[in-house]
């Protein structure tokens, strides 16, 4: 089974500032897409960025861009620039490609609470 | 992107009463929903998998005859909490995706339902 490891409960920052979200994965498969999702207090869900494992090219949107290791299993967020409306919890994850009876099937990870300091 | 809605945004029902939650896609046919299910601070679980027209799958350790779900639209699938609990009070979110070959098929989340349970 696939699992998703965030191993930072909670991060902080200064506004304009870089902050790195940590990640890592463990599957077998060799076709998968790696996704951080924002939970703001509202808590709906939000994509922030993808990536899919068969690129090399790591996935740049914005402020945010993501350090994609695949043979380390180690997906990194680093948001640059940081701003007040950061501050959300963000989730990791982890969905194999296509086929199979669980495709779809998002895996996250526990989560990092990131706060944004003025 | 595309929206999910999802109703009611909150609900408080009495210990042994059912409560019936509603999830839309406005704009898309959403060919599969998943269920989660989220403790404050915590990750996503995900309950159960519903896929249009067929019974859902459930999670191992999730009671499908507790957590009742019906797909019978490409728009709309239900999640209906039979005898709630106060343990199961807890905040419910759907995501709804269509499964295209060649394309992204992104997970498009609800904006949740927080269900208190007296």
């Amino acid at each position: 089974a696939q699992t998703v490891t965030q191993s930072q409960p909670e991060m902080s920052v200064q506004e304009a500032e870089t902050v790195t979200l940590s990640c890592t994965y463990d599957t077998s498969e060799s076709d998968y897409y790696l996704f951080w999702y924002k939970q703001p207090p509202s808590r709906q869900m939000i994509l922030v960025i993808r990536q899919e494992a068969y690129k090399q090219q790591n996935a740049t949107e914005n402020r945010f861009s993501v350090n994609f290791q695949k043979a380390a299993k180690s997906f990194s967020l680093k948001i640059s620039d940081s701003q007040l409306g950061d501050a959300a919890m963000y989730f990791c994850a982890y969905r194999r490609g296509a086929g199979g009876t669980s495709y779809g099937k998002l895996t996250f990870g526990q989560g990092t609470i990131l706060t944004v300091h003025p | 992107g595309a929206v999910v809605s999802q109703h009611p945004s909150w609900v408080i029902c009495k210990s042994g009463t059912s409560v019936k939650i509603e999830c839309r896609s406005l704009d898309f046919q959403a060919t599969t929903m998943f269920w989660y299910r989220q403790f404050p601070k915590q990750s996503l679980m995900l309950m159960a998998t519903s896929n249009e027209g067929s019974k859902a799958t459930y999670e191992q350790g999730v009671e499908k005859d507790k957590f009742l779900i019906n797909h019978a639209s490409l728009t709309l699938s239900t999640l209906t909490v039979t005898s709630a609990h106060p343990e199961d009070s807890s905040f419910y979110i759907c995501s709804a995706t269509e499964f295209l070959a060649g394309e992204k098929n992104e997970q498009f989340f609800g904006p949740g339902t927080r269900l208190t349970v007296l």
